[in-house]
């Protein structure tokens, strides 16, 4: 079936604009999650969603950063006046109840490069 | 979250078993522990997790000692494909985060 997608795929922006970056989720998973990851380095929390519960912030880096899940499904990170070292790979996963080990499934990332 | 130790970077000769191990030495009884690998310019890849037994799936094995504080993923028969960063994971099933450390990078040669 179909896996997590992310878009944009790439995209390049000027410092102090606003970016939206979309995930779609594995249809049915109720756990959602992003992550960034620099250039050479691992991956970095952000925050994540499960159902109806609030979300976990606890890794977003500044309060230029924020994100929403609409209807439990889609969801949308938002970096308002971005700065260069926002640049990375910004990487979505999703996860099942029904799988008994809430095993994360990545999308492909969007490549966000602030000049 | 428990910390866990890969060595950075371990060499597999194509056609060999490859064995990857981590330490997770303050692994709880409730975590789990999980691999993924990221090949390059891609998103990480689910590969296996267990609690406390040995694990199998048409990708990997999992062998976890029994007082759980290392762990060991192994390829049967690498391939040039398997070439990645393998990263060794523990946390509760329903966490929501997970930390992901600096992983081991797995190159297999012909």
């Amino acid at each position: 079936g179909a896996g997590v997608s992310q878009s944009p795929s790439n995209k390049v922006t000027e410092k102090g604009k606003d970016v939206e970056l979309r995930c779609d989720p594995i249809s049915g998973h109720t756990a959602l999650y992003w992550y960034r990851q620099s250039l050479g380095q691992g991956l970095e929390f952000l925050i994540y969603f499960q159902g109806n519960s609030a979300p976990d912030k606890s890794g977003l880096p500044s309060d230029r950063f924020s994100a929403e899940r609409t209807g439990g499904s889609v969801s949308t990170l938002t970096i308002q006046r971005t700065q260069q070292e926002d640049s990375a790979v910004y990487l979505c996963a999703s996860s099942s109840l029904v799988n008994t080990g809430y095993e994360q499934y990545f999308g492909p990332g969007t490549r966000l490069t602030v000049t | 979250d428990a910390k866990t130790t890969q060595p950075p970077s371990m060499d597999c000769a194509e056609g060999r078993a490859a064995n990857l191990p981590c330490n997770h030495s303050t692994i709880s009884g409730n975590e789990y522990v999980y691999w993924y690998r990221q090949i390059h310019s891609q998103g990480p890849q689910y590969i296996i997790h267990g609690l406390k037994n040995n694990e199998t799936n048409e990708m990997a094995s999992l062998i976890i000692t029994e007082d759980r504080k290392s762990s060991t993923l192994i390829l049967p028969h690498a391939t040039l494909r398997d070439t990645a960063v393998y990263y060794c994971i523990v946390r509760v099933s329903n966490a929501g985060k997970s930390t992901f450390g600096d992983g081991t990078t797995l190159t297999v040669k012909p």
